[in-house]
């Protein structure tokens, strides 16, 4: 397996413009995670979906933020408008939640720039 | 509300050492706990996870133990090279079922000097 799939890996954007990140999962596993880095926060989960549900969105910062998971293969990260405090790292992970083992698998990540 | 706390932030040994590396957590009732490696510029890889109910996990040249009492884990190098170099993060996972949201530390960075 190619392991998770992110897109765009950089992206450079100006203050008010829509942004888009690009998710695929590990096929087979059943969450998704979207999760932002910065120096400031350290890593922060954002949303999480199992079975394409989202399950727990609440560190997603404000309504400027949204996720969808339209099928099991592909997930996206909205952002509009952008503003120069969204920049950050972006890291999609998924994981198969099956009893106890859960281990997630993180995605290169999106480096994230609003000028 | 659960926060995990990592000490030191960075760390600078010399090759051939054996270090350990410390996690801790406010709230013992977790599922289970994992140990990260972040590489600069790269993702997360999962190096071990622990269930509540273990008190260790082994991977090769890596230990990690886990004292839910004392709401601590620590992760264990032995004889440390210059290719661990790299950010460690701890995380604790909540609850089991579908709740998987994993609560993370700020991570220790390792330098091991060659």
């Amino acid at each position: 397996d190619a392991g998770v799939i992110q897109s765009p890996r950089h992206e450079v954007t100006e203050m008010g413009q829509e942004v888009t990140l690009r998710c695929k999962p590990i096929s087979g596993h059943n969450s998704l995670f979207w999760y932002r880095q910065t120096m400031m926060r350290g890593l922060e989960l954002l949303i999480y979906f199992n079975n394409n549900v989202p399950i727990d969105d609440s560190g997603m910062p404000e309504d400027r933020f949204s996720a969808k998971m339209p099928n099991a293969s592909f997930s996206t990260l909205k952002i509009q408008p952008s503003e120069p405090r969204d920049s950050a790292v972006y890291f999609c992970a998924s994981s198969l939640i099956q009893g106890a083992t859960d281990t997630q698998y993180f995605g290169p990540g999106t480096r994230l720039t609003v000028l | 509300k659960q926060e995990v706390t990592q000490i030191p932030a960075a760390l600078s040994v010399p090759e051939g050492e054996n270090l350990v590396l410390n996690c801790s957590f406010t709230d013992s009732a977790i599922y289970n706990l994992q140990w990260f490696r972040q590489d600069p510029g790269k993702g997360l890889t999962s190096l071990l996870l622990i269930q509540s109910s273990q008190r260790e996990q082994t991977s090769g040249r890596l230990n990690a133990s886990l004292d839910k009492s004392s709401g601590r884990s620590t992760l264990y190098i032995a004889a440390s090279q210059p290719g661990d170099s790299a950010t460690y993060l701890c995380a604790v996972r909540r609850g089991s079922g579908n709740t998987g949201k994993l609560i993370f530390g700020q991570g220790t960075t390792l330098q091991v000097k060659p």
